[in-house]
């Protein structure tokens, strides 16, 4: 599975924006990039995915560069309930096998009042 | 429209004893996916149906774990016998499509202790 790298952790206050950024330099031309998140005593929570143009939604959205090596999440303004570890998951496309999402570590956001 | 549910929500039991999750996706998804994070670590996945047959397994840690979904609904997750290293929480997740665009819909997840 592509590896993907994000930084184990990030402080935000609230209502400002909050920019995840995640690394995939192996990022194979089929796969999704997937955006997860979990809160406490919860299971992990879909965000967002994307292929290659940004994509937006009601919950945040998705800035994927050109070569797709990279991208970053935004949360337009986060409140105390963004408060969450972010995966960022590559998942294969159609001839991918089982296309099961490959956790990392994540990022671990705190949000302050 | 219900989620991916999981029963029970927590579980205590003695080393040796045995276990069954179980998870009832969301109605139509045919493929289920469990994970399981053990404490400190990282969500790992354990298996994949794709209706009532085995996709993918390869994340089943050892003949311990036995998982079904006969009629490609509900699925459990049996632990026989357990160990206490198989303590942590084990995730279901159902998903439309095994493809890379879509999302997967999870549960709450089992809180497994063995003690």
């Amino acid at each position: 599975d592509a590896k993907t790298t994000q930084p184990n952790s990030m402080e935000s206050n609230e209502e400002e924006p909050v920019h995840l950024p995640c690394n995939h330099s192996t990022i194979s031309g089929t796969d999704y990039i997937h955006w997860y998140r979990q809160l406490p005593s919860q299971g992990p929570e879909y965000v967002i995915h994307g292929l290659t143009s940004n994509v937006n939604n009601r919950m945040a959205s998705l800035a994927i560069a050109e070569d797709r090596k990279s991208s970053t999440l935004i949360l337009h303004r986060a409140t105390l309930r963004d408060a969450a570890v972010y995966y960022c998951i590559l998942r294969g496309g159609p001839k991918a096998a089982g296309n099961k999402l490959t956790f990392g570590g994540g990022t671990r956001v705190l949000v302050k009042p | 429209e219900a989620g991916v549910t999981q029963f029970p929500s927590h579980s205590v039991i003695e080393k040796g004893q045995t276990v069954t999750l179980r998870c009832d996706p969301i109605s139509g998804h045919d493929n289920l996916y469990w994970y399981r994070r053990v404490m400190g670590k990282e969500i790992k996945f354990l298996l994949h149906f794709v209706k009532e047959s085995k996709q993918d397994e390869s994340g089943m840690p050892n003949n311990r774990f036995l998982a079904e979904r006969t009629g490609g609904t509900y699925s459990t997750l049996k632990v026989q016998p357990a160990e206490l290293e198989d303590s942590g929480v084990y995730f279901c997740a159902s998903s439309p499509k095994g493809q890379g665009e879509a999302e997967a819909f999870f549960g709450q997840g089992t809180r497994l202790t063995v003690v």
